[in-house]
């Protein structure tokens, strides 16, 4: 069974904030997606990364895939209200199943 | 992107009874479709993977005669939860894949059963 660790679980800043997300797990994943989910709604697909070392930056997100494609991270910079959510990693594996993060709830206080 | 519905968003039944769930892929056709699971603050837990016109494929654990699947088209996927108790009281999403592209999710459904 691939399982994916999410770091920190919960999380609660400020309004302007800097704050990193990470997802690790021990197995290689051909692709990893990064997904924002609010309270009664289904998960929203922010990005894909594809290749070991990979970064890509989607306004004040940045998320970054490891060399080994094992563990990537999700960076918020001057985090916004707005931001305020459940983040979730997947892995994507040979079998093109989804595997989940347990999940980061992020508060951004105003 | 690729938009799938899911109906009815909420449902409430008796405990006994039991409830349906449709899935729909609204602008493709979706050869796989998941179910999942997900518990208040916690992350999805695949339920089953369906491929239209086959059986499903049920995670260990989840009771294949009580989350009845059936994926009848390419663009429909059904979950009942037959004789619905409250500790089957759950938010549960769907989500589609045409191929080997990415799978979408639907808005989900919260169940709750009293």
């Amino acid at each position: 069974t691939q399982l994916l660790e999410q770091s920190p679980q919960f999380l609660s800043i400020q309004e302007g904030e800097n704050l990193t997300v990470y997802c690790n797990s021990s197995s290689v994943f051909s692709s990893l997606q990064w997904y924002r989910q609010e309270p009664g709604e289904g998960p929203v697909l922010l990005v894909t990364v594809v290749t070991g070392g990979e970064v890509k930056k989607l306004k004040r997100l940045t998320f970054q895939f490891g060399d080994a494609r094992k563990d990537s991270s999700l960076h918020i910079t001057a985090a916004q209200p707005g931001d305020t959510g459940l983040y979730l990693c997947a892995g994507t594996n040979a079998g093109n199943m989804l595997t989940f993060g347990g999940g980061t709830r992020l508060m951004v206080k105003p | 992107g690729a938009v799938v519905s899911q109906h009815p968003s909420r449902v409430i039944c008796k405990s006994g009874t039991s409830v349906k769930i449709e899935c729909r892929s609204l602008d493709f056709q979706a050869t796989t479709m998941f179910w999942y699971r997900q518990f208040p603050k916690q992350s999805l837990m695949l339920m089953a993977t369906s491929n239209e016109g086959s059986k499903a494929t049920y995670e260990q654990g989840v009771e294949k005669d009580k989350f009845l699947i059936n994926h009848a088209s390419l663009t429909l996927s059904t979950l009942t939860v037959t004789s619905a108790h409250p500790e089957d009281s759950s938010f549960y999403i769907c989500s589609a894949k045409q191929g080997a592209h990415e799978q979408y999710f639907g808005p989900g459904t919260r169940l709750t059963v009293t």
